[in-house]
């Protein structure tokens, strides 16, 4: 069946340090790939997204590539800041079906 | 409305007692999904609506649990006979078709707490 399985947190790390929080898949067929965030107090909402292999999506300096080979979508940030501290959540999806296979996220502090 | 909405946003209850739990999506949206999310995992699938059907109720967790949608807008979850391993976060959740892996866009949650 398929699944998501994410590094387990929490992640600490100081200010302006470089993020990786590692994701890997198992799907049948090609599913597309997210990343949402939850921030402290708020709902989950999409940080970026990836459809097909080798596509990279990015936003707000995160970046995660579509790696088929070795079935990851491994989240990073050259330099994070106090103000990414939240809950990240690796999910999958596959077209033509309506379910979205969510990861048990990570909680990631930055400190000053 | 400009966002997914949920109530209450905190309930506590006692075993044994019936709650519901309401989901107002974005206007639009014809895809709405509850999800359950216990303290230190992952987000649990429990059903999807297309407009007012549901193809798959099979995430429920037992038949204590039921969801309806009307005028393909609000939602109601309701658990009946509530047990403590019913305390969770609710989450709720719609996207503007569904099928199309678009972004889902989330409430903030329905804390249930069972006492």
């Amino acid at each position: 069946g398929n699944s998501v399985t994410q590094m387990e947190g929490p992640v600490t790390l100081s200010e302006e340090a470089f993020l990786t929080i590692n994701c890997t898949y198992t799907a049948t067929g090609y599913p597309s790939l997210f990343w949402y965030v939850q921030y402290p107090g708020e709902g989950l909402q999409l940080l970026l997204k990836a459809t097909k292999a080798d596509d990279k999506g990015s936003n707000k300096g995160f970046e995660a590539t579509y790696r088929k080979e070795t079935t990851s979508f491994h989240l990073e940030k050259g330099s994070v800041q106090v103000s990414d501290s939240a809950v990240y959540f690796c999910a999958l999806s596959r077209a033509g079906t309506y379910k979205y296979i969510f990861g048990t996220g990570t909680r990631l502090k930055v400190l000053a | 409305g400009a966002g997914v909405s949920q109530s209450p946003s905190n309930k506590v209850t006692e075993k044994g007692k019936d709650v519901e739990l309401r989901c107002d999506p974005i206007s639009g949206h014809t895809a709405l999904y509850w999800y359950r999310q216990r303290l230190g995992q992952g987000l649990e699938f429990l059903i999807y609506f297309q407009g007012n059907s549901a193809p798959d109720k099979s995430g429920l967790p037992s038949d204590r649990f039921s969801a309806e949608r009307t005028g393909e807008s609000v939602s109601t979850l309701t658990i009946q006979r509530t047990q403590q391993e019913d305390s969770a976060v609710y989450l709720c959740a719609s996207s503007l078709r569904g099928f199309d892996t678009g972004e889902l866009f989330f409430g903030e949650g329905s804390r249930l707490t069972v006492l």
